[in-house]
């Protein structure tokens, strides 16, 4: 079964320091997401991504954030200067027609 | 504003007693209502998604309904393997067009 394939598992950072998170969607889709889960909360929606450009983001999606698909198969979100606060889960999903999303495993980030 | 609600927070089952997840949405015109299961650490795995009232679907032991204002998810004769957090999202007509809006889930725990 077709997989988005998230790296790293886990990051640590220090404050301030940038940090990339990549994402390798399923291969036919169209639409790509980011989203995020603090530690004991809901998924929150960070920015949707469609035909090479943001159609959508949310009000946690500053200027600290952006969103990249610099080849057919990848996928990034860059954070340029981590806050502590920026310490979540980060999930990327894909989906063929938002008839259905796919979820990849996460990457953890730590910033200290 | 939508919003997703899921109740109860947690819920513990002894293996094979039956029960039921609820999901109540407020969404401007509902696109799709989507059940997710959450292993720790993990990212939303998908489950359902329906799409009008009265619609249902199942899968093994678990069958989701829906109406214009809820949706259930019943399991049926749980296996400690069941266990894990339920996730209920929305996506509808209104600012969230492509996007999911979660509800903060229900955990379940399945005791043999």
């Amino acid at each position: 079964e077709p997989e988005v394939t998230q790296t790293p598992s886990h990051q640590v950072t220090q404050m301030g320091q940038e940090v990339i998170l990549r994402c390798v969607p399923i291969s036919n889709h169209l639409y790509f997401y980011w989203y995020r889960q603090i530690l004991g909360q809901k998924v929150e929606f960070l920015v949707s991504f469609y035909n090479n450009e943001i159609s959508e983001k949310s009000e946690i999606f500053d200027d600290q954030f952006s969103v990249e698909r610099p080849d057919g198969s990848n996928f990034t979100l860059k954070i340029r200067s981590t806050k502590l606060e920026d310490s979540a889960m980060y999930f990327c999903a894909s989906s063929l027609d938002r008839q259905g999303y796919t979820f990849g495993s996460g990457t953890r980030l730590t910033v200290v | 504003e939508d919003q997703v609600t899921q109740s109860p927070e947690a819920l513990r089952l002894q293996e094979g007693e039956s029960s039921s997840l609820n999901c109540s949405y407020t969404v401007s015109g509902l696109r799709g209502l989507f059940w997710y299961r959450q292993d720790p650490g993990k990212g939303p795995e998908f489950l359902f998604t329906l799409y009008s009232a009265g619609e249902e679907k199942e899968k093994e032991r678990l069958k989701a309904t829906l109406t214009k204002k809820e949706s259930f998810l019943h399991i049926t004769a749980p296996k400690p393997e069941d266990s894990a957090t339920y996730l209920c999202a929305v996506r509808g007509y209104g600012g969230s067009q492509g996007n999911l809006i979660f509800g903060k889930g229900t955990k379940l725990s399945v005791k043999p």
